[in-house]
Formats: C-alpha cells, structure tokens, sequence
C-alpha cells in the first residue's frame, strides 16, 4: 500500500519567516495530495489540496507544489503567523483509496 | 448538526474492558471514516464505509476491534478487552464524496486512556 514519509517532525520559526514542509510518497499512482491543519485540541482540517495533473497551487500565504517524477511536494507558508502554529499533515490517496496520512509536522510560529 | 460529532469526548476505562466510540457524520454524506491519534504517530487509517458497500476494513489492528455503520448515517466503534496501546484519540471524519478528492471533515475525536 501507500507509504507517505513528512519532514520535518518539528519545525521552529520566526514570525515573518517562510517554513516548508516536505513529503514524499510511495505508489506512482497517487493522484491526490491534501494538506491539512490541527491546531492545539482541535480536529485537523483542510487547508489546501493539489492534483497530480497541476505542478503547484497557490491560496494567498499558502502554496503546495508536486513532483510526481520524485513522487514529493510541499506545503510552502510565507509571512508566517503565530496563528500558523500547529500541528500539519499531509496525506496521498489514488482513486476510490483511502488517504494515507504523513506523521505530521509540528510548526511554532515565534513572535 | 452543523458537524461531525463524536462521543464520548474523554473516555477512562480499564484494561480488559469493553468501549464504545460513537460518530455522528455530516447528514448526507456518504463515507465514514475512523482514525486512530496517537503521540507522534500521525493519523491511522482503521476502517471506511461507503453507502451500503462492504467496509474496508483493511486498517484494524486485531480482531478486538470492530464497527458498525446504521442505516448508512451513526457508526460506532468497538473495542474488546482494551489494553494499554489502545489508549489514543479516536478520529470519525465524513466525506460527501468517494475517494481520492473528497474533503475529510473530522470531528472532535473521543479520547481513550486504558488504565
């Protein structure tokens, strides 16, 4: 089955910084690669997503681009916030699969 | 309801005993989720149901767990004879659509510490 490794299993920054956030996956055919977000106590939700015919997507600070010939991508944050701060997953699935998620990455955001 | 609900939200049980978690999915959508938060483990696949089609069950760990999905809406949870491992947040997401695209909305999860 799929196999999706995260990096890095926290990440510290200051506010204004960027921070990236790498995955990579296993099974060729994975064509679906969501993002999402959980804060401190709360459910995780999702925050961006791409498919594996579009090299990358942008929603004002948050970007996430696709390798497929790597079988990586990325959740890119710009102007980071502390708000930003929060525990981030990101997870591939093909077809009617179901999503195989990363272990997460934990982002402080420092003031 | 507005979102996915689950019960109960803390759950404090015995090893050797019997839990129930339930989900309350989104009215109308048709594919229920289980995950299994552990510390630093990420979220674990455990079981999927879509309408009235054979569960996937593909992700439970042992025989001591199990699910049930009514009438295609309330699912519950079971674990048998609960042990130390088994103490975890237990996630219910919903998804109108089947597959690779559809948006996972989560609920709250019900936490579970097996003493």
């Amino acid at each position: 089955g799929e196999n999706v490794e995260q990096h890095p299993s926290t990440l510290s920054v200051q506010e204004g910084d960027s921070a990236v956030i790498k995955c990579t996956y296993s099974d060729s055919a994975s064509n679906y690669f969501p993002w999402y977000k959980q804060e401190l106590g709360k459910r995780p939700q999702l925050i961006i997503d791409i498919r594996s015919n579009v090299g990358e997507k942008k929603d004002q600070r948050i970007a996430v681009t696709l390798n497929k010939t790597a079988k990586h991508f990325s959740l890119h944050i710009t102007e980071t916030q502390p708000e930003d701060s929060a525990v981030y997953f990101c997870a591939a699935s093909k077809g009617y699969s179901t999503l195989t998620f990363g272990k997460g990455t934990m982002l402080l955001v420092s003031p | 309801g507005a979102g996915v609900s689950q019960s109960p939200s803390n759950k404090v049980t015995e090893k050797g005993k019997d839990v129930e978690l339930r989900c309350d999915p989104i009215s109308g959508h048709t594919a229920l989720y289980w995950y299994r938060q552990s510390l630093g483990q990420g979220l674990e696949f455990l079981i999927y149901f879509q309408g009235n089609s054979a569960p996937d069950k593909s992700g439970l760990p042992s025989d001591r767990f199990s699910a049930e999905r009514t009438g295609g809406s309330v699912s519950t949870l079971t674990i048998q004879r609960t042990q130390q491992e088994d103490s975890a947040v237990y996630l219910c997401a919903s998804s109108l659509s089947q597959g690779a695209g559809g948006e996972l909305f989560f609920g709250e999860g019900s936490r579970l510490t097996v003493l």
